[in-house]
């Protein structure tokens, strides 16, 4: 089955430092991978996706993420933070095609910046 | 364009009562999905739907039913709640792509609390 390995709960940064959120996953084949973002009392917002080809994945509000298969690892990273990025991150890893797009999701982090 | 809507937003109920949450998309996705989300849990999932007319169990189905009579809306029942069952509620759809997994939209969630 599945998973997703989120180590850290809480994340603390200051403004204008790089971030770097960890995710580990375990699948058994080529798996697809998701970085979701939830601000307070929001439903979860898509920052980035991996399905296949360059392992590096550009994001939107500055987000990226890198594929390593040898480390089974998803990494999102941002080169400066700002402080609307407070937020709880989510990454998903997907179910092979036919397997009903299900999602398994990591238990998060929580990003707090300090300005 | 709405996007998914849920209904109602929030709920406080007592034990052994009954309820329905309603999730609606205007985005003619095929599939559907029903979440529940716990402090330090993540998002597991509770049931799905590829499409009007099915449904199908995902990791925590137990209390719960669901139906999908329109391609557009997925309800999610509590015939009788109990108090494990206090919970954000989300859903989401996306489309059923030819390459596999595609993109999941999520609603605002609904914050169920069973007394």
């Amino acid at each position: 089955a599945q998973s997703v390995t989120q180590p850290d709960i809480h994340i603390t940064v200051s403004e204008g430092a790089s971030l770097e959120l960890r995710c580990n996953y375990s699948y058994g084949a080529t798996p697809y991978l998701f970085w979701y973002v939830q601000s307070p009392g929001q439903g979860l917002q898509l920052l980035l996706k991996y399905f296949s080809g360059d392992t590096l994945v550009q994001g939107i509000k500055g987000f990226e993420a890198e594929f390593k298969r040898s480390q089974s690892s998803f990494n999102l990273r941002k080169p400066s933070v700002h402080w609307s990025d407070a937020a709880e991150y989510f990454c998903a890893v997907g179910a092979l095609p036919g397997g009903g797009n299900k999602l398994t999701f990591g238990t998060g982090t929580q990003l707090k910046v300090e300005l | 364009n709405a996007g998914v809507t849920q209904t109602p937003k929030f709920r406080v109920l007592k034990t052994g009562q009954s309820m329905t949450l309603l999730c609606a998309q205007d985005m003619n996705h095929e599939y559907m999905y029903w979440y529940r989300q716990d402090p330090g849990m993540g998002l597991r999932l509770i049931h799905y739907s590829v499409g009007e007319g099915t449904t199908a169990k995902g990791e925590v189905p137990d209390g719960y039913n669901v139906s999908r009579l329109k391609k557009q809306n997925f309800l999610l029942g509590l015939e009788s709640a109990a108090p494990s069952q206090t919970s954000v509620y989300f859903c989401a759809s996306s489309y059923r792509t030819s390459g596999g997994t595609d993109t999941q939209y999520f609603g605002p969630g609904t914050r169920l609390t069973v007394l």
